[in-house]
């Protein structure tokens, strides 16, 4: 079955600084893969998705994320991390049965 | 465009109470439906799933259901509650055609048992 590994419970970064978030993924065949975003309280807001072509694929608030097939990673990436970026950030993968199966997410704290 | 409304936004209920909570969407035509559930500090669980009206898949054993009475409304029920029950319930819904298309989430269901 397929699965998502989010391996950093929290992160914390200084406001300006650079971020990534990793993601591995276990999947037999050509993932889609998505990464969410959570404020506290709310609902999940999509950041970008990847199911074909360029593997480096462009989200919104100025997030991007590469897919590497031969890590079975899709980490996300920002040059500059805003406060407002303090949230719970997840990752997906859409399997077997159009199932969405998500990482257990990771914590972003932003220090200024 | 499409929306997707989930309801109650709050909810604190006894233990061995009765649950429902009900998600519509507008806009759109035989989705898939999902109903997630995330426990504090933990990632997304799947807990059902569904393709069509009357089609649930469950995931997880527990002590909840599903039901798809129409094609854009999906509820999550259970007879009896356990502490265990308590978290944060999301709905979503994804157009039927491809894998790679979006997931949509709802607000949110914030369930107490006490």
């Amino acid at each position: 079955a397929q699965s998502v590994t989010q391996p950093d419970i929290h992160i914390t970064v200084s406001e300006g600084a650079s971020l990534e978030l990793r993601c591995n993924y276990s999947y037999g065949a050509t993932p889609y893969l998505f990464w969410y975003v959570q404020s506290p309280g709310q609902g999940l807001q999509l950041l970008l998705k990847y199911f074909s072509g360029d593997t480096l694929v462009q989200g919104i608030k100025g997030f991007e994320a590469e897919f590497k097939r031969s890590q079975s990673s899709f980490n996300l990436r920002k040059p500059s991390v805003h406060w407002s970026d303090a949230a719970e950030y997840f990752c997906a993968v859409v399997g077997y049965g159009n199932k969405l199966v998500f990482g257990a997410g990771t914590i972003l704290r932003v220090k200024s | 465009s499409q929306t997707i409304h989930q309801w109650p936004a709050t909810l604190v209920q006894p233990v061995g109470s009765p649950l429902s909570l009900e998600c519509t969407v507008e806009g759109t035509s035989n989705p898939n439906l999902y109903w997630y559930r995330q426990a504090a500090g933990r990632g997304l669980q799947l807990l059902f799933y569904s393709v069509g009206i009357g089609q649930i898949s469950s995931e997880v054993p527990q002590n909840l259901s599903a039901s798809r009475p129409q094609d854009r409304q999906f509820i999550l029920s259970s007879k009896k509650l356990l502490l265990s029950d308590s978290g944060f319930y999301l709905c979503a819904w994804r157009r039927t055609g491809s894998s790679g298309n979006t997931i949509y989430f709802g607000e949110g269901s914030w369930l107490t048992v006490v």
